[in-house]
């Protein structure tokens, strides 16, 4: 099974600035790494999948980066609404696909 | 409009059973593959099962076989978990979810999700 490591595991930021999260695979997943966000009480949102495409409808202040076994999503210009939970989750040989256990941005 | 709703979740007494069921519309549902996933309380995310566009192709995580069963009516939009010997760590919310295009369970990210229905075991 293929682990997937996100760090930090909390980030503290202000409204306005950039966050980078990271995301590391315990073997090469290639591009096939998706970006979520998940608010509380709610499904999770798709961000970015195949590393760096941004899924339908998600602002352009979202951007994913990476390949092989290093990712990160950089969240630019802040907004409150962002302010949740992230996970990355790759899906290179189908199931079973796993998640990185979460990085919550906090003001 | 792609929804996804969830429902079927409720208190289970362990080795008690529950049938969950995901509505679908807005997307011709035979066409994609789903998956089921969960979430326990305050934790990480858990993929728990996959069904291909037909539904003759069934995948579990280990910790799942020969208990959960995943199914789909394709004519009524409908995807179906039928969870079976529950235990403890079973509790959870649990999460439907349909990738981003084709019939078959693969190399893909989801692209819609529900809002998720929670399955509480306890005695």
């Amino acid at each position: 099974e293929i682990v997937m490591t996100q760090s930090p595991a909390t980030l503290s930021v202000s409204p306005g600035e950039r966050a980078t999260l990271s995301c590391r695979a315990s073997q090469s997943i290639n591009s096939d790494l998706a970006w979520y966000q998940q608010r509380p009480g709610q499904g999770l949102r798709l961000l970015v999948y195949g590393a760096s495409t941004r899924a339908t409808g998600i602002p352009a202040r979202f951007s994913g980066r990476g390949s092989g076994t290093q990712f990160t999503l950089t969240i630019t210009s802040l907004l409150s609404e962002d302010f949740t939970v992230y996970y990355c989750q790759q899906y290179v040989n189908g199931p079973p696909y796993t998640f990185g256990q979460g990085t919550k941005l906090e003001i | 409009e792609v929804q996804l709703l969830e429902s079927g979740g409720g208190l289970a007494q362990p080795g008690g059973s529950l049938r969950l069921s995901c509505a679908v519309s807005g997307f011709t549902f035979s066409t994609h593959a789903m998956s089921w996933f969960r979430q326990a309380p305050g934790k990480g995310l858990e993929w728990v099962s996959a069904i291909n566009g037909d539904g003759d192709s069934a995948y579990y995580v280990d910790s799942v076989k020969g208990r959960f069963t995943i199914s789909r009516d394709n004519s009524n939009n409908v995807l179906f978990l039928q969870v079976n010997s529950l235990g403890v760590e079973d509790t959870a919310v649990y999460f439907c979810a349909r990738v981003g295009g084709g019939p078959n369970v693969g190399r893909d990210a989801f692209h819609f999700w529900g809002q998720g229905t929670l399955v509480t075991v306890s005695p």
